[in-house]
């Protein structure tokens, strides 16, 4: 079974408070993902990395930056937290090019910044 | 880039009855097509996907179709029970560029019994 793990399921945060969300995948995937979801918005992509140090931005990356020092481990930062950063956010891993594409997702972290 | 868009954003029906869930996509590039479902507090979780070169597929009560020249494709529900109330996410991507996909923005359905 592919596990995604999520270092927090509820976080609370100051305004203008850094922020790390860790998320760790056990099945040696490639490719890795930062989404925030909102209600009537869907999923948005913030960061992605294929590889080890590689990242590339989504769709809405202001305000994030990322890490990928391990495969396993993909980091989203919240480098000075803002109210509107207040969302739910999920990471995603999945090996592109082989038969099986799903992404697998953790359990998401849903933040509050006051 | 790519848009998708995704309607309804609800849809209710009966037990019983079937569910349909539409979405349109903007980049002619696109050939991976995966529907998420996600219920309420648990994570999204693919219950099928098309490729640009399949027009229809079907798994057990679900079945998905995909016309590339509307860049149009459709999640259908036969038989609905209880348990397929859940949120709904369509998806597209360019295939190569590692599965990075674009989601629609949910459709939120509910099976009254």
């Amino acid at each position: 079974d592919v596990k995604v793990t999520q270092s927090s399921r509820y976080l609370v945060k100051r305004t203008g408070e850094k922020v790390f969300l860790e998320c760790v995948q056990d099945m040696d995937h490639e490719n890795m993902f930062w989404y925030r979801q909102d209600p009537g918005l869907g999923l948005r992509l913030i960061y992605f990395s294929y590889d080890v140090k590689m990242k590339e931005k989504g769709d809405i990356p202001e305000g994030y930056s990322v890490s990928r020092e391990k495969k396993e481990r993909f980091s989203l930062i919240l480098e000075s937290a803002s109210t509107n950063q207040t969302s739910m956010y999920l990471c995603a891993s999945v090996t592109p090019g082989g038969l099986n594409n799903e992404q697998f997702f953790g359990p998401g972290t849903r933040l509050t910044v006051l | 880039g790519e848009n998708v868009e995704q309607h309804p954003s609800t849809l209710s029906v009966q037990e019983g009855d079937s569910a349909v869930i539409k979405c349109t996509y903007s980049d002619s590039a696109s050939n991976y097509f995966p529907w998420y479902k996600q219920e309420l507090g648990k994570r999204p979780q693919l219950i099928i996907d098309i490729r640009s070169n399949v027009g229809e597929k079907k798994d057990q009560r679900i079945a998905v179709t995909l016309n590339k020249t509307a860049k149009h494709f459709s999640l259908h529900i036969t038989e609905t029970q209880p348990e397929d109330s859940a949120v709904y996410f369509c998806a597209a991507s360019i295939y190569q560029y590692g599965n990075k996909l674009v989601f629609g923005a949910g459709t939120i359905l509910r099976v009254k019994s």
